[in-house]
């Protein structure tokens, strides 16, 4: 069991680049996410989903989009990357509980440093 | 205000000390709430969930105040390896079903 696996561990990008970080989880979790944590200001969550198919848009949503085409991946795209965007990226997923919409333990991946120059 | 608040610390004690940490939140409809630990350039694990009764894991407990709307995290005896951010979590409904919100972050260091 790998748990949650992120690639790369570390990216350094050009303003308007673009990029893709990748997660997976072999824990077959309907729920996925993908958080942001910069200094002082804890994690921040970017999009979501409860499955293949189905994602949304959590607090800090503008400048990235998501997929779910499988129930174990679940990438991130960076449009056109900006300074702003510089941040530690983690990925995670939970167990899913749709008649209440909750979730509880998530499990997280190791992270991505994203430094956009 | 913010939804979910922490001391940010850094809490420094000596080893073995007894040391305890508060998280407030806002809204009073939330329903699951979890700390977790976060080492250095690490990712958050969980420690542990925090349920009404409140609930012990060891060394380590935790306690939910829903009247004052916060939650505890209580560390007895302090090990070096204790040395890192806790972070407070807590569900709080939204339409369509829940939202989890992050606090902050506490940071400890634990000295010999």
């Amino acid at each position: 069991n790998a748990g949650v696996t992120q690639t790369p561990k570390f990216q350094v990008l050009k303003t308007g680049q673009s990029m893709t970080l990748q997660c997976a989880q072999d824990m077959n979790h309907e729920y996925m996410s993908w958080y942001r944590q910069d200094p002082g200001m804890g994690l921040r969550l970017i999009h979501y989903s409860v499955g293949a198919g189905i994602t949304d848009q959590g607090e800090v949503p503008n400048g990235y989009n998501v997929s779910r085409s499988t129930t174990e991946d679940f990438p991130l795209r960076l449009l056109s990357a900006a300074p702003s965007q510089t941040s530690v990226y983690f990925c995670a997923s939970s167990k899913y509980f749709p008649g209440t919409g909750n979730i509880y333990e998530q499990y997280f991946g190791p992270g991505t440093r994203l430094t956009v120059t | 205000r913010k939804e979910v608040e922490q001391d940010p610390g850094p809490f420094n004690v000596p080893e073995g000390a007894t040391v305890a940490f508060n998280c407030t939140y806002s809204n009073s409809a939330s329903q699951s709430f979890f700390w977790y630990r976060q080492d250095c350039r690490k990712e958050p694990k969980l420690l542990m969930s925090v349920y009404s009764s409140g609930n012990e894991d060891g060394r380590f407990t935790a306690q939910l105040n829903r009247a004052s709307q916060y939650i505890s995290l209580l560390i007895r005896d302090s090990k070096l390896s204790d040395s890192a951010t806790y972070l407070c979590v807590v569900n709080s409904p939204r339409t369509g079903g829940f939202k989890t919100i992050f606090g902050a972050g506490t940071r400890l260091f634990v000295k010999a």
